[in-house]
C-alpha cells in the first residue's frame, strides 16, 4: 500500500527549541514536498525535492530547512520555532512534478 | 497575481440533492488543474487531474469539468460519506509548482 509516514502527529513545544518532524514514503518517488496549512488558506509549499541532495525553496520557506539524503525520506526542521509556524504540516511525495501526490496524514504542531 | 479561488466555502445539501463546487484561476498557461478531497484529520487525496479546456473526468458520483477560467466538480446524488473538504489545485506552464485554493467544505446530511 502507498504510504507517506510522518511522525510525530501532534507536537507541543515552546519557542526557540529545535524540532524535526520527519516524513518517509515507501513508493520510491522522487518528487517529494512540504506544505502547511492554515484556516482559510490554501496549502502553501514550504520545500520541495526532485531528487537526493535536490532542494528547493517553496513559497513559504522562512524559518525552516529540509534534507533529502536518501529517496525515501525528507525530514523537515524548525531550528528556532516561533509561534507563527503553529500549523497542520503535511509532507507529500509524487512520481514526478506535475503528477498527483501521496500525501501524509499530517502533524499539528503548537509552538507557545 | 497568479491566484486560485474556490467557492463557495461551505455548501450543506440533503442527502441525493446534486450540486457543483468551483474552482476559479487567473494563472496563465494552465498545465494542469488537480481535484483533491481532503478529510478530517487526514491528508488531501488525488480525484482528478484535467489538462486541457473541454475535459471532463468523472468518478462515482463525482464528475470534474474544465474550461479556460475554472473548473467545477459536479457531485450528482450524494451520499453523507462524500462529506469533506475539496481542493482544488492548479499548475502552470512557467512553474511547475502548484498553487491552491482554500477548499469547499461540503456537507451531506442524511
Amino acid at each position: 500500500e502507498a504510504q507517506v509516514t510522518q511522525n510525530p502527529r501532534y507536537l507541543i513545544t515552546v519557542t526557540g527549541k529545535k524540532l524535526t518532524v520527519t516524513c518517509s514514503q515507501n513508493m520510491n518517488h522522487e518528487y517529494m514536498s512540504w506544505y502547511r496549512q492554515d484556516p482559510g488558506l490554501g496549502l502553501r509549499q514550504i520545500y520541495y525535492s526532485m531528487n537526493v541532495e535536490v532542494t528547493d525553496k517553496g513559497d513559504v520557506p522562512e524559518g525552516y530547512k529540509v534534507s533529502r539524503k536518501e529517496k525515501r525520506n525528507f525530514p523537515l526542521i524548525l531550528e528556532s520555532p516561533s509561534p507563527n509556524q503553529t500549523s497542520l504540516y503535511f509532507c507529500a511525495a509524487g512520481y514526478s512534478l506535475n503528477q498527483p501526490q501521496h500525501f501524509g496524514d499530517g502533524t499539528r504542531l503548537s509552538i507557545l | 497575481e497568479d491566484q486560485v479561488t474556490q467557492s463557495p466555502e461551505a455548501l450543506r445539501l440533503q442527502e441525493g440533492e446534486s450540486s457543483s463546487l468551483n474552482c476559479s484561476y487567473t494563472v496563465s498557461g494552465l498545465r494542469g488543474l488537480f481535484w483533491y478531497r481532503q478529510d478530517p484529520g487526514k491528508g488531501p487525496e488525488f480525484l482528478f487531474t484535467l489538462y486541457s479546456a473541454g475535459e471532463e473526468k468523472e468518478k462515482e458520483r463525482l464528475k470534474a469539468t474544465l474550461t479556460k477560467k475554472e473548473s467545477f466538480l459536479h457531485i450528482t446524488a450524494p451520499k453523507p460519506e462524500d462529506s469533506a473538504t475539496y481542493l482544488c489545485a492548479v499548475q502552470w506552464d512557467s512553474n511547475y509548482q502548484l498553487i491552491w485554493g482554500a477548499g469547499t467544505k461540503l456537507i451531506i446530511k442524511p
